[in-house]
Parts: structure tokens; C-alpha cells; sequence
């Protein structure tokens, strides 16, 4: 158990509709990240918050967005939902938003009918 | 573009053996390195990391190693146990520019009896 958890495990939506993901990383860590695994794929890095702000960002579509809040929990949201954004989407967490090792979440399924 | 690649997506060793696993870049800016492994249904958990600084770190059964001329580091499990069997993911970063890792596709190790 990493102490990052996620929310739910799994979601079932349609084509055009709009989910959120939940995230709360390891008590005392201040950065979040939010990765993307798709089928056969490796995991890509869509954003991280640090305390509270946008710190960086990577290859995530406009149709997403994502936000911490003060209790440093995440939420990551998908709209405009497409087949294609089926995937697993992990949450990660660190202390001070370096590289040394992040935790991971269990993640999220998401499955786009 | 893959700037992190694992070649072999799978590998099979027997108990006992020594198992390596491969990764490739291709960004030399790249000054820190990772690697996690997976099992089904949870989120990645770090395993040993590297520093540019480094070519050698070893933890228990786990060494990596870290070639930065050929831009390769191979990661080092002797002697592999069934338990070893996972999705092995290879990670890096730049950290002079943001926080996120790049991860490589992952290569699959079954460890047999």
C-alpha cells in the first residue's frame, strides 16, 4: 500500500460524456501527478500540481483539466469523453515535487463505451 | 517520439537466474533514472533509481547500471524469484526542467520454477 489513493477503481461512461477522477496522495506530500496508461503503452505524463499550483505539464488534451485542492487532494477531469481516452489513469504523489521517487495510486480504469 | 525504450517486452528466466532487464534513451539531457515494477491491478512501485553521477547502485537483489555513453541502463536481479514476476517499467528524468518522469513501455518478467 502506497498511501495514495484513488477513486473510483472503475468507470464505465459513454462517448461525449464527462468524468472525475479522484486523488489523495501520501499524507505530508505536496505534489500530485496524474499519468495516463493506455493499452500496451507506458505510462505518460499529463500534469502536476504542487501545493496547490500548476507546476508542469505534458501531453494532456484541452478536453482535460485538473486541479488540487488546499487539502492537497487532486481531481482530474475528463470531458467530451472519446473511445480513444480509455485507459488507466494513475495518480502519483512526492514530497517536493522532485524526481527521487514517486508513489503511485492503484489508478483508475476508465472504459469509454 | 520514445525518449525511453525497452526493446523486450517480455522475458522469461528461471528461478534462481539472473534476470536483466533493458532500457534505451535518447535524450541526454536525462540525469536521473528510475525503475518500477508492476503487478496486475495496482499502481507501479519504485524499485532503485540512478543518478548521472552514478553507473553502479545497488540495493539487496536489484543493481542497476547506468552506461551514459551508449545511453543505456540495465537493471539487475539475481537471484530472480517467482515473486519478481511483473511488468518492469524503466523511468527518467530531466530534472532541470520539470518533475516528470518518462517512462518506457515496460517489459514483462515471468520468473518459472
Amino acid at each position: 500500500d502506497s498511501g495514495v489513493t484513488q477513486t473510483p477503481k472503475h468507470l464505465i461512461t459513454a462517448t461525449g460524456q464527462r468524468v472525475t477522477l479522484r486523488c489523495s496522495p501520501r499524507s505530508g506530500d505536496l505534489s500530485v501527478y496524474w499519468y495516463q496508461q493506455s493499452l500496451d503503452q507506458g505510462l505518460q505524463f499529463l500534469i502536476q500540481y504542487y501545493n496547490g499550483e500548476e507546476r508542469a505539464k505534458g501531453n494532456i488534451l484541452e478536453r482535460f483539466s485538473a486541479q488540487q485542492f488546499p487539502d492537497l487532494h487532486s481531481e482530474l477531469n475528463l470531458s467530451s469523453l472519446e473511445l480513444g481516452d480509455s485507459a488507466l489513469y494513475f495518480c502519483a504523489s512526492s514530497v517536493e515535487g522532485t524526481t527521487n521517487e514517486q508513489f503511485f495510486g492503484p489508478g483508475t480504469r476508465l472504459t469509454v463505451l | 517520439d520514445q525518449q525511453v525504450k525497452q526493446n523486450s517486452p517480455s522475458l522469461s528466466v528461471q528461478e534462481g537466474r539472473i534476470s536483466i532487464l533493458n532500457c534505451d534513451y535518447t535524450n541526454s539531457m536525462f540525469d536521473y533514472f528510475l525503475w518500477y515494477k508492476k503487478y496486475p491491478a495496482e499502481g507501479p512501485t519504485f524499485l532503485i533509481s540512478i543518478s548521472s553521477i552514478k553507473d553502479k547502485n545497488e540495493d539487496g537483489r536489484f543493481t542497476v547500471f547506468l552506461n551514459k555513453s551508449a545511453k543505456h541502463l540495465s537493471l539487475h536481479i539475481v537471484p530472480s524469484q517467482p515473486g519478481d514476476s511483473a511488468v518492469y517499467f524503466c523511468a527518467a528524468s530531466a530534472e532541470i526542467n520539470t518533475d516528470k518522469l518518462i517512462f518506457g513501455t515496460g517489459t514483462r518478467l515471468q520468473v518459472f520454477p
